[in-house]
């Protein structure tokens, strides 16, 4: 199994700052990993996909850096928004399957204010 | 295509009751995912099915707890009986696993839980 840490449960920052979040975890260096927003009545929502071998992926104002060798993934949030307030979570797949099975992580719960 | 959907979308029952929720995947897709959310323990997978076989219960918390997938579009959860620590938002989710080392999951909207 994987065990997933999330920094600080809770995100507060400004409109318009970068909003980063970190997932880290501890046993096996995955062949990806992914990043999901949950809004609050919803189920998570897929966002961004990033692979061992590649170093940083971005998607419009998302941006997701992967280190192996720290066991540490950057979730970045550039010019952030009051619409960008939700819970982000990371999920990593199960070592060697091929069935789909994802780690979840407990979630960063980001508030983005005026 | 309509995306995962889940029945009922909320549910209150009484101690004791047998509860049964409801999943249709996106068509498809191999593999079928039921999770359990709440505050305190975060997003736990109870169970999960490929190509309509159980492959992992490790999470189904106790017997009372119980799934099955008869057909490739449709799954069921049951609780009996409920009782209300299973008060929890109860989430399907469904994926295309075909080895292409990118399963990302599409849940549906959940179902929520409440046994007084």
């Amino acid at each position: 199994s994987q065990k997933i840490e999330q920094n600080s449960e809770a995100l507060n920052i400004q409109e318009g700052k970068t909003a980063t979040l970190t997932c880290n975890y501890t046993n096996y260096s995955p062949a990806y990993l992914q990043w999901y927003r949950q809004d609050p009545g919803r189920g998570p929502v897929f966002l961004l996909l990033i692979r061992e071998n590649e170093k940083e992926k971005r998607k419009e104002r998302l941006k997701v850096t992967f280190d192996t060798t720290l066991k540490q993934s950057l979730f970045h949030i550039t010019a952030s928004q009051p619409a960008d307030s939700a819970t982000y979570l990371c999920a990593l797949p199960d070592r060697g399957s091929t069935l789909g099975r994802l780690y979840f992580g407990r979630g960063t719960q980001l508030t983005v204010w005026p | 295509d309509a995306g995962v959907i889940q029945s009922p979308r909320h549910e209150v029952t009484e101690m004791g009751q047998e509860v049964t929720l409801r999943c249709k995947p996106i068509s498809g897709h191999n593999s079928l995912f039921w999770y359990r959310q709440t505050m305190m323990r975060g997003l736990e997978l109870l169970i999960y099915f490929n190509n309509n076989v159980p492959i992992d219960d490790s999470g189904m918390p106790e017997d009372r707890f119980s799934a099955k997938m008869p057909n490739a579009s449709f799954s069921t959860l049951k609780i009996q009986p409920s009782e209300p620590r299973d008060s929890a938002v109860y989430f399907c989710a469904s994926s295309l696993a075909a080895g292409a080392r990118s399963d990302t999951q599409y849940f549906g909207p959940g179902t929520r839980l409440t046994v007084l």
